[in-house]
């Protein structure tokens, strides 16, 4: 079975500070990450995804995450935060694996940019 | 461009009510989902489309009838539906769903349902 933890339900940061939003996965087989961002009243926006290759993975809107294979984490980070990137953050994982090929999603963690 | 469009965008529907849900992509995706979300909750995947096939059905009740008329559109009938099936429901797309699970899902805008 594949899973996905996100330990921090809420992340408070302030203007312009850097931000970490925390995501650890469970697979057997090869990970195949994914960070999705949902503002209020909408659906999921795609920002950026691990599959192979260097362990920096560069996203939309100025965000990258790090893979981390030994610590199996894989958490989204921007340099300076904007009050715009207040939003529910998904971290999601599929496995290379015949028996779990749907994507699993974290729980969701909830930023807020303080001005 | 990775747009999926989802209408409506909002509903409100009655018990006894016959309504329907609408899923449309133009990027040549062969597999389409539908997702349903409480607040706050990540997406719970309901059924997934492969090359306008059936492929998973996730134990959804049958009030639920998902169709995928031609590999674009994707629509959810919904029938005597229960006031706890109020929640955004969400249709996404993917490339395919085979392997290497490496394909990213596109996700649309959601309709939020209501069931009084």
């Amino acid at each position: 079975a594949q899973s996905v933890a996100q330990p921090e339900d809420q992340v408070n940061v302030a203007e312009g500070n850097p931000l970490t939003v925390k995501c650890t996965y469970s697979v057997s087989g090869n990970p195949y990450l994914f960070w999705y961002v949902q503002y209020p009243n909408r659906g999921l926006q795609f920002l950026l995804k691990y599959i192979t290759g260097d362990n920096l993975v560069k996203g939309s809107y100025g965000f990258e995450a790090e893979f981390n294979k030994s610590q199996t984490s894989f958490h989204l980070k921007k340099p300076s935060a904007l009050v715009s990137d207040s939003a529910l953050y998904f971290c999601a994982v599929r496995a290379f694996s015949g028996s779990a090929r749907q994507l699993t999603f974290g729980s969701g963690t909830q930023l807020t940019v303080l001005p | 461009d990775t747009e999926v469009t989802q209408t409506p965008k909002h509903l409100v529907m009655g018990m006894t009510n016959k309504k329907s849900l609408k899923c449309e992509q133009h990027m040549g995706h062969r597999a389409m989902y539908w997702y349903k979300q409480k607040a706050k909750k990540p997406p719970e995947l309901m059924f997934v489309y492969s090359y306008e096939k059936l492929s998973i059905n996730e134990s959804v009740p049958s009030r639920f009838s998902p169709e995928c008329p031609n590999s674009s559109l994707l629509n959810l009938h919904l029938h005597a539906l229960q006031p706890e099936d109020s929640a955004l429901y969400l249709c996404a797309s993917s490339r395919y769903t085979g392997e290497p699970p490496k394909e990213t899902q596109y996700f649309g805008p959601g309709t939020r349902l209501l069931v009084l």
